[in-house]
């Protein structure tokens, strides 16, 4: 089984909409969790950090379940620029495990 | 304030060949990290350092040396290049490791012929 499990899409939404991630870990020492994004061949860049009570950051709403090793992230209002692929990211003992990603693409 | 640069960009090599991929940071970050990543595949760990002159094994070390004899230098040194170590090589540095998330520097492309 892999450390991280995510449905790698590819999500195709139209402008507006709204698009919801899902992502299981088996890591039970993992102790923090966040999102990033990538851009084509770019470099992952950090979205969010996902909290225990879950977390807003403007469009953006990330949850974790602890005891399911779930987390979550959902996208209101879908721009064109949101167009990436979404990692999710358990961190434990200095260590960050990446899951291969869900491709998002917004359609105008 | 230039982030985490890599150099070069871009590198191809024969098999057997030796190289060193650089990688600084100008943000005084002490944990320091190497990834590699490949088609369909998640960012893999080679090796990681939490501060200059302590370095560690990540998932994948096979194949691959590293040294951390300052806080701002992180270079991966591939010892006999092979085919299967084509991928994009990533570094990344941090405040305070896995609690505070990475910056990643924009990746070495790396093709071995």
């Amino acid at each position: 089984r892999k450390e991280v499990e995510q449905d790698p899409g590819p999500f195709n939404v139209p402008e507006g909409a709204t698009v919801a991630f899902n992502c299981t870990y088996s890591n039970s020492a993992s102790q923090s969790f966040f999102w990033y994004r990538q851009d084509c061949r770019k470099e992952p860049k950090l979205l969010m950090s996902v909290y225990s009570s879950g977390n807003e950051d403007g469009r953006f709403t990330a949850q974790l379940n602890r005891a399911s090793q779930y987390i979550s992230l959902l996208i209101r209002d879908s721009k064109l620029s949101d167009s990436a692929t979404y990692l999710c990211v358990p961190g434990s003992a200095r260590q960050l495990t990446f899951g291969s990603g869900t491709q998002l693409t917004v359609l105008p | 304030n230039a982030g985490v640069t890599q150099t070069p960009k871009f590198q191809v090599l024969k098999t057997g060949q030796s190289m060193t991929l650089q990688c600084a940071q100008d943000m005084n970050h002490e944990y320091m990290s190497w990834y590699r990543q490949d088609p369909g595949m998640g960012l893999r760990l080679i090796h990681y350092s939490v501060g200059a002159g302590i370095t560690d094994q990540g998932e994948v070390p096979n194949g691959y040396n590293v040294s951390r004899s300052t806080t701002e230098d992180f270079p991966l040194r591939l010892l006999s290049a092979a085919p299967s170590q084509t991928s994009v090589y990533f570094c990344a540095s941090s405040y305070g490791g896995y609690e505070y998330g990475y910056t990643f520097g924009s990746g070495t492309r790396l093709t071995v012929v």
